[in-house]
């Protein structure tokens, strides 16, 4: 069974704090992905990475960034944290090939 | 501009009936489609997944029908049950190394007993 972990399921930061979010994934997946889940906005795709050490900005990167130093291990960044962040945070982990992504059960992060 | 679409935010159906869940699409280099359904507090989970080269995937209770001349796909849930209560997404791929989906809104779906 694939397993994707996530480090926290919720999470109260403050404006201006940094804030790390874990991801693992245990299938040796190739590609993992961030999204936020917004309330009328689905999933975006916030960051993805198809490698180890490999990155690509998905359609919301702005005040986020990424880290992916071992193949089953992505982590989420915000630098500077700001209430407009607050959001349900997913991340997820694919094959190489098209095909389905699974998905963690989320972080729910909220910035006051 | 949202690639994929689901027009309906929500949707109720008396159990035991059918549930159509529709999404339209704007990519035509969209070659794989898939339906997630995702509860309160959890990740999304995969359902139902059909390419572009079939106009119909079924898979027990679950069907979905891609047309492509119309960019448009649908989810049939028969019978559905209290257990599909959920909200349910709609996602496409251009295929590619990474796989990238896009997203729909979602649809919430209650399934009334």
């Amino acid at each position: 069974d694939v397993k994707v972990t996530q480090s926290s399921r919720y999470l109260v930061k403050r404006t201006g704090e940094k804030v790390f979010l874990e991801c693992v994934q245990d299938m040796d997946h190739e590609n993992m992905f961030w999204y936020r889940q917004d309330p009328g906005l689905g999933l975006r795709l916030i960051y993805f990475s198809y490698d180890v050490k490999m990155k690509e900005k998905g359609d919301i990167p702005e005040g986020y960034s990424v880290s992916r130093e071992k193949k089953e291990r992505f982590s989420l960044i915000l630098e500077s944290a700001s209430t407009n962040q607050t959001s349900m945070y997913l991340c997820a982990s694919s094959w190489a090939v098209p095909g389905e992504q699974y998905f963690g059960p989320g972080t729910r992060l909220t910035v006051t | 501009d949202q690639q994929v679409k689901q027009n309906s935010p929500s949707l109720s159906v008396q159990e035991g009936r059918i549930s159509i869940l529709n999404c339209d699409y704007t990519n035509s280099m969209f070659d794989y489609f898939l339906w997630y359904k995702k509860y309160p507090a959890e990740g999304p989970t995969f359902l139902i997944s059909i390419s572009s080269i079939k106009d119909k995937n079924e898979d027990g209770r679950f069907t979905v029908f891609l047309n492509k001349s119309a960019k448009h796909l649908s989810l049939h849930i028969v019978p559905s049950q209290p257990g599909d209560s959920a909200v349910y997404f709609c996602a496409a791929s251009a295929g590619g190394g990474a796989n990238n989906l896009f997203f729909g809104t979602g649809t919430r779906l209650t399934v009334i007993p």
